[in-house]
């Protein structure tokens, strides 16, 4: 099992450029997470999904969406990236409710 | 507002014990999770408590007071793999998690 899947791991863009990060779970999860890791910070909920069809704002939406058209995939799109989006991204899922979330590898993004 | 505390940096010898303390202020309560992530890498899940008392898996160790605001995490006889940062996170009356800046745990030989 390839449990959950991030791409790209690494990424440089200028400000302004937009770019969609890809995450996908083969373990037929309901429940997707993007978080953004800042050092010294906490993980930040950026959007979730309690399934296909179904996406909520976290706590820091703001420069960010999501889609969620299939159980399996949950990309993030940065429009118009902005050097405060320079950060660690996280994917996760969970089976339900849970709290127990399986994460996927993170992507390191820088905008300069 | 809603608010984790956790040590930011313990330092412990190898085949010793480490406590590493959360304390919490959040708007309900509805589980609290232990994560451990080594540097570079994702959070792994470690522990959840949801009643008092201690929870124990292995070497390692969770209590929770819930009357207390207030969680540790046990690690006994410690290995050099033990090195990393180890995250608090209280589910909120909004069944979301929030999380700690956690704690980096060094082990010295």
């Amino acid at each position: 099992n390839a449990g959950v899947t991030q791409t790209p791991k690494f990424r440089i863009l200028k400000i302004g450029q937009s770019m969609t990060l890809q995450c996908t779970q083969d373990m037929n999860h309901n429940y997707m997470y993007w978080y953004r890791q800042d050092p010294g910070m906490g993980l930040k909920l950026i959007y979730y999904s309690v399934g296909a069809g179904i996406t909520d704002k976290g706590e820091v939406p703001n420069g960010y969406n999501v889609s969620r058209s299939t159980t399996e995939d949950f990309p993030l799109r940065l429009e118009l990236a902005a050097p405060s989006q320079t950060s660690v991204y996280f994917c996760a899922s969970a089976l339900g409710d849970t709290g127990e979330l399986f994460f996927g590898e993170g992507s390191r993004l820088t905008v300069l | 507002g809603q608010n984790i505390d956790q040590p930011t940096e313990m330092t412990a010898t190898e085949g010793a014990i480490v406590q590493i303390n959360c304390t919490y202020q959040t708007s309900g309560f509805n589980g609290l999770f232990w994560y451990q992530q080594h540097a570079g890498e994702a959070p792994t899940f470690l522990s959840y408590n949801v009643l008092d008392g201690l929870e124990e898996k292995g070497r390692f160790s969770s209590f929770l007071s819930r009357s207390k605001g207030y969680s540790y995490l046990l690690l006994k006889e410690l290995q050099m793999k033990d090195s990393a940062s180890y995250l608090c996170a209280v589910k909120d009356s909004n069944y979301q998690l929030i999380w700690g800046a956690g704690t980096k745990l060094i082990i010295k030989p």
